[in-house]
């Protein structure tokens, strides 16, 4: 049971590149979501899916696309990479009943 | 709003010791659940601590503990005879249930030192 997997681990990206990070859980999870964590800010809701084919907005969208074709998968694409996108992303996921969120173990995004 | 605070940014123990690590939240419903994350240097999430709002009992896992005080909207974690291993931020949070997505609310953190 690997819970959930992100890759890349550590990513460095050029202005204006686009890239996708990968999130993949095997928990059975219906709710699945994607932070950023910077440094003295905590942690960031980016977007979140309630299920296959269903996402909305977090509190930090732009410049952010995701979707969820599968129970299992949920990628965050980065569509014109900027430094202000440098930063920690993390996928979590969790099940409607328990509620608890498991974290991935995190893609450090370096953009220049 | 929903807030979360965490009133000490970063806190030190002596190995072995007892520490408190203060959270305090904002909310206006009465059904919710509150967590406690640990963040190693590693950068991995790791859940500590769980507790269900309507729970009146404290939960307890093995050296942690919570301290919940649901008038006060407290929900403080001691972790008892502090290791090395515990040195690590540590992250207070909850999410409302009943809702159709659990949005998490986090507070911005506490570092803790363990002292050898």
């Amino acid at each position: 049971n690997a819970g959930v997997t992100q890759t890349p681990k550590f990513q460095v990206l050029k202005t204006g590149q686009s890239m996708t990070l990968q999130c993949a859980q095997d928990m059975n999870h219906e709710y699945m979501s994607w932070y950023r964590q910077d440094p003295g800010m905590g942690l960031r809701l980016i977007h979140y899916s309630v299920g296959a084919g269903i996402t909305d907005q977090g509190e930090v969208p732009n410049g952010y696309n995701v979707s969820r074709s599968t129970t299992e998968d949920f990628p965050l694409r980065l569509l014109s990479a900027a430094p202000s996108q440098t930063s920690v992303y993390f996928c979590a996921s969790s099940s409607a009943q328990e509620r608890t969120q498991y974290f991935g173990p995190g893609t450090r995004l370096l953009v220049l | 709003a929903q807030t979360v605070t965490q009133s000490q940014p970063e806190m030190s123990v002596q190995e072995a010791e007892t520490v408190t690590l203060s959270c305090t939240y904002d909310t206006s419903e009465s059904d919710y659940y509150l967590f406690w994350y640990k963040q190693p240097p590693s950068r991995q999430m790791i859940l500590v601590i769980r507790q269900e709002a309507y729970k009146q009992q404290n939960a307890t896992e093995n050296r942690f503990s919570v301290n919940f005080q649901k008038a006060a909207k407290s929900f403080s974690l001691k972790i008892s005879d502090s290791q090395l291993g515990d040195a690590a931020m540590y992250f207070c949070a909850y999410t409302l249930r009943g809702h159709n997505f659990n949005k998490f609310y986090f507070g911005s953190g506490t570092k803790l030192n363990v002292k050898p």
